[in-house]
């Protein structure tokens, strides 16, 4: 069964643009969670969706969404990107949402 | 404060031998879960084992075990047998409100340990 896959791997962006980062979950999975990876930060949880609903959402600004097609494939938003936003954006999928969560590569997104 | 704490900023580990990477957590609710992951410089996180706070027994999964002591707090990684691919960050993280009906649930994690194996 094919893994958790992330597109693009790796993003450089200037301050203001947008990005869309995409995640693809592992067949059957349903739950689909986001964080935020930064060396002063750590691990940081954005959003979790399931069944195409946002269930849960971290300390984030609203510059930070996201959303779940019919598929369960996942996108997540951010807009006028800011330099702090430069960090590894990993997508983790599981079958529910209190089941152990499965990552991708991650994308590692910089911005100038 | 802290709800995952990882006090090993970095480990150093000779081959062959085994190696125990602390984590201890803070919570007040009594269902929750543990978990471990490993994350080579690659940058993705790989599952290596999880514990209930209901399971009675400790988790092992292969080289790993996870010492879990309910009452302390702890839930230390052990790896057996260390091979030079063990080389990574390794982090602990906890899942609070585990509800077996579908629930939400996000992950915890602590600032992780990097542990180096020595040839």
């Amino acid at each position: 069964k094919a893994g958790v896959t992330q597109t693009p791997r790796y993003l450089i962006k200037t301050r203001g643009q947008q990005v869309t980062l995409s995640c693809s979950p592992i067949s059957g999975h349903r739950s689909v969670s986001w964080y935020q990876q930064t060396p002063g930060q750590g691990l940081q949880f954005l959003f979790e969706y399931f069944s195409e609903t946002q269930r849960n959402k971290g300390n984030f600004p609203g510059r930070f969404s996201g959303r779940q097609f019919s598929n369960s494939r996942s996108e997540m938003n951010v807009s006028t990107l800011e330099l702090g936003d430069s960090a590894l954006y990993l997508c983790a999928s599981s079958l529910e949402g209190a089941d152990t969560q499965y990552f991708g590569p991650g994308t590692r997104l910089t911005v100038l | 404060a802290q709800k995952i704490t990882q006090t090993q900023p970095g480990m150093f580990v000779q081959e062959k031998e085994a190696v125990t990477l602390d984590c201890t957590y803070d919570t007040s609710d009594q269902s929750y879960g543990l978990f471990w992951y490993k994350q080579p410089s690659s940058g993705e996180m790989i599952f290596l084992i999880y514990q209930g706070s209901y399971d009675e027994q400790n988790a092992t999964e292969g080289r790993y075990s996870l010492n879990f002591q309910k009452a302390r707090k702890s839930a230390n990684l052990v790896i057996s047998a260390s091979q030079l691919g063990d080389s990574a960050m390794y982090f602990c993280a906890m899942r609070e409100g585990v509800d077996y009906g579908g629930s939400q649930g996000n992950l915890i994690f602590g600032k992780g340990t990097k542990l180096s194996v020595k040839p």
